[in-house]
């Protein structure tokens, strides 16, 4: 089955710049989605269409896909974005996107030390 | 303003049947997919599936085919995700979300507060 690779865990100081992958063979072909999620809290989405922000999130977020890995990069982070953070894509199993299945990444834990 | 606000959590034994609902507002009810997503703590996001209430069509992911049902009430901007019969393994955090999808891209860009089900004897 199709699956979406993410690092457990990134640990960056306040500031600097996280980056947060997600690898999954079909990412050529079907874009990635970005959610943020605070404890307790239900997932916020940060970027879809691999790159587009949606009103309301900061510019500190974007995202980029390059062949089978799409990136999410905060730059300048701040300790209000700690949190977990899950990619998200689709496998499409048909030409007419009748069987589109919606795929989530295990999710990484940003850590601002 | 968007809002889907979920039914509050529920206790529940094995064996017994349960509907939670995610009432919406603030957007065209009908011509939009609304879907529901789970959360374990071992497990993470996993997509259950989603329904289109204009037409009541639904998909669902294959890992839950037969184990839910989704539906929706156009008279009430309602979704609904449903058990017949409950097992341990169901105690989860679900949220329904609002579900955009094109050829090339899907995502949900808003969410309910979620509705935790724990489900024990």
């Amino acid at each position: 089955s199709y699956e979406l690779t993410q690092p457990p865990s990134v640990s960056v100081s306040p500031g600097q710049t996280a980056r947060i992958t997600c690898s999954g063979h079909a990412l050529p072909k079907q874009y990635a989605s970005w959610y943020q999620q605070k404890p307790g809290q239900a997932p916020i989405l940060v970027i879809y269409k691999d790159t587009e922000r949606p009103s309301g999130i900061p510019g500190r977020f974007s995202g980029a896909t390059s062949g089978t890995t799409a990136t999410l990069t905060i730059s300048g982070v701040q300790a209000e974005d700690e949190a977990d953070y899950h990619c998200q894509s689709a496998d499409t199993k048909s030409p007419d996107s009748t069987n589109t299945y919606v795929i989530f990444g295990g999710g990484t834990k940003l850590t601002v030390l | 303003e968007v809002q889907l606000v979920q039914s509050g959590a529920e206790v529940k034994k094995p064996g017994e049947s349960l509907r939670i609902s995610c009432k919406t507002s603030g957007y065209s009810f009908t011509n939009n997919w609304i879907g529901w997503v789970r959360q374990t703590p071992g497990k993470g996001l996993e997509w259950m599936g989603i329904v289109y209430p204009g037409d009541s069509d639904t998909r669902y992911s294959p890992s839950f085919l037969g184990q839910v049902s989704i539906s929706a009430d156009k008279s009430t901007s309602t979704a609904y995700l449903q058990w017949r019969s409950l097992k341990a393994s169901d105690s989860a955090m679900y949220y329904c979300a609002r579900h955009f999808t094109g050829t090339t891209f899907v995502y949900f860009d808003y969410w309910g507060q979620g509705t935790l089900v724990t489900v024990s004897s």
